[in-house]
């Protein structure tokens, strides 16, 4: 089975430009994730899905930050525009949840290591 | 609010020794989940083993096993027989049952495996 994929692995970008990252979930998962992750730091989630719907955005910097998920599958982030502090590895996460249980363990993708000149 | 600590930045360990990776967690929600996950230098966060708050036994997943004390609020990480590509970060993360389902992850400790 299939990983969670995700593209480009590494973006090199300056200042100010837009900037998109792309995640493909494990087949049949419904919840979508994605982390911002640190240098030396854990993971941060930015925004959860349940399908296509956004449940939990409240720790994403929607100034600048937005993301989809249309189709229920794969989901795009995307900074617009990009600032120094946005270096950081953007990492995407699906699980199989189902009804209220949310235990549901979560797989990560390989991440997005973004670098703004 | 959910809170990990991991207080050991670096561990050194032999191959084929046994290594203790210490996590501890606040919350006040008494249903949980905690979760280890390993990262290897390509980035990927690779899950190892879960331990539900309710389980009555330790979670064990080959090498691995999860020394859950409760009262304690711990939820150590055993690896048994190191070997040298359990060279990594390791992570350790709380979820609350519910509607939250937010992971909430520790600052890791990094792993090394020497000859």
């Amino acid at each position: 089975e299939a990983g969670v994929v995700q593209s480009p692995r590494y973006k090199i970008i300056e200042k100010k430009q837009p900037v998109a990252f792309w995640c493909n979930p494990i087949s049949g998962h419904n919840t979508l994730y994605w982390y911002l992750q640190n240098l030396g730091q854990g993971p941060e989630l930015l925004i959860r899905y349940e399908n296509e719907e956004a449940v939990d955005d409240s720790q994403l910097p929607k100034d600048r930050f937005s993301a989809e998920r249309l189709k229920g599958v794969d989901s795009t982030l995307k900074i617009q525009p990009a600032e120094l502090g946005d270096s950081a590895v953007y990492l995407c996460a699906s699980s199989h949840s189902t009804g209220g249980i949310h235990t549901d363990t979560q797989y990560f993708g390989p991440g997005t290591r973004l670098t703004v000149l | 609010a959910q809170k990990i600590t991991q207080t050991q930045p670096g561990m050194f360990v032999q191959e084929k020794e046994a290594v203790t990776l210490d996590c501890t967690y606040d919350t006040s929600d008494p249903s949980y989940g905690l979760f280890w996950y390993k990262q290897p230098s390509s980035g990927e966060m690779i899950f190892l083993i879960y331990q539900g708050s309710y389980d009555q036994q330790n979670a064990t997943e080959g090498r691995y096993s999860l020394n859950f004390q409760k009262a304690r609020k711990s939820a150590n990480l055993v690896i048994s027989a190191s070997q040298l590509g359990d060279s990594a970060m390791y992570f350790c993360a709380m979820i609350q049952t519910g509607t939250a389902s937010k992971l909430t992850f520790g600052t890791g400790t990094r792993l090394q495996v020497t000859l």
